[in-house]
């Protein structure tokens, strides 16, 4: 059973560009979540992916976007970038959507300078 | 505003001694609720999973509920010093975590 995976590991950016994170889902998954972790705090959530379609989103703005694809792997697109989206960027899958377990892929360390 | 909150600590026990993280939440209607156990520079792993009241045991560690009272606890016993890490406390469909707790087990 293959886990969550995500690309790339690390990523440096300038502030102004745009970034596209990628993230393939565990075996078996067919929702994915897109949450953001600063330095010494927990996740927040960004959004969720359930069959292509978006199924919830927290306080992020509009340019924090994303897809989901028919083999259920996602994209994060970042637009615009600030310095205040530096932070570790986590998906994670589950069986299905609602009150299932979620596993966490490695993650994106996004450096925006 | 749906909230998740833990002690920061850091909590620090010894070898061999229970460790204890607790966690409250506000949102009532939530049902379900996660241990994550997070190593410095690596992502949450899950640990736990409980979705009654009362407790749930798995090797070392027992998570409790209680939801009249809105608070989940974590029992980490016979603690190793491979237990350090930030305990992350999560609830809901679309994770609202905690901000963390960090335990320290010293040899």
């Amino acid at each position: 059973e293959t886990g969550v995976t995500q690309s790339p590991t690390h990523l440096i950016k300038t502030r102004g560009q745009q970034v596209t994170l990628r993230c393939s889902s565990q075996s078996g998954h067919n929702t994915v979540s897109w949450y953001q972790q600063a330095l010494g705090q927990g996740p927040q959530f960004i959004f969720q992916y359930y069959r292509e379609e978006e199924n919830g989103r927290g306080n992020f703005p509009p340019r924090f976007s994303g897809l989901q694809f028919p083999n259920y792997s996602s994209e994060l697109n970042v637009n615009a970038l600030e310095l205040d989206d530096s932070a570790l960027y986590l998906c994670a899958s589950s069986f299905r959507t609602g009150h299932y377990e979620q596993y966490f892929g490695p993650g994106t360390r996004l450096t925006v300078t | 505003q749906k909230e998740v909150e833990q002690n920061s600590g850091p909590l620090s026990v010894p070898e061999g001694a229970i460790a204890s993280l607790n966690c409250t939440y506000s949102d009532r209607g939530s049902q379900s609720f996660f241990w994550y156990r997070q190593y410095s520079g690596k992502s949450p792993e899950l640990i736990m999973s409980i979705y009654s009241n009362g407790d749930k045991e798995d090797g070392r560690f027992t998570a409790q509920l209680n939801k009249a009272s809105q608070y989940v606890s974590l029992l980490i016993r016979d603690s190793q010093p491979s237990d350090s890490a930030t305990y992350l406390c999560a609830g809901g469909g679309k994770l609202i975590f905690g901000q963390g707790t960090e335990l320290s087990v010293k040899p």
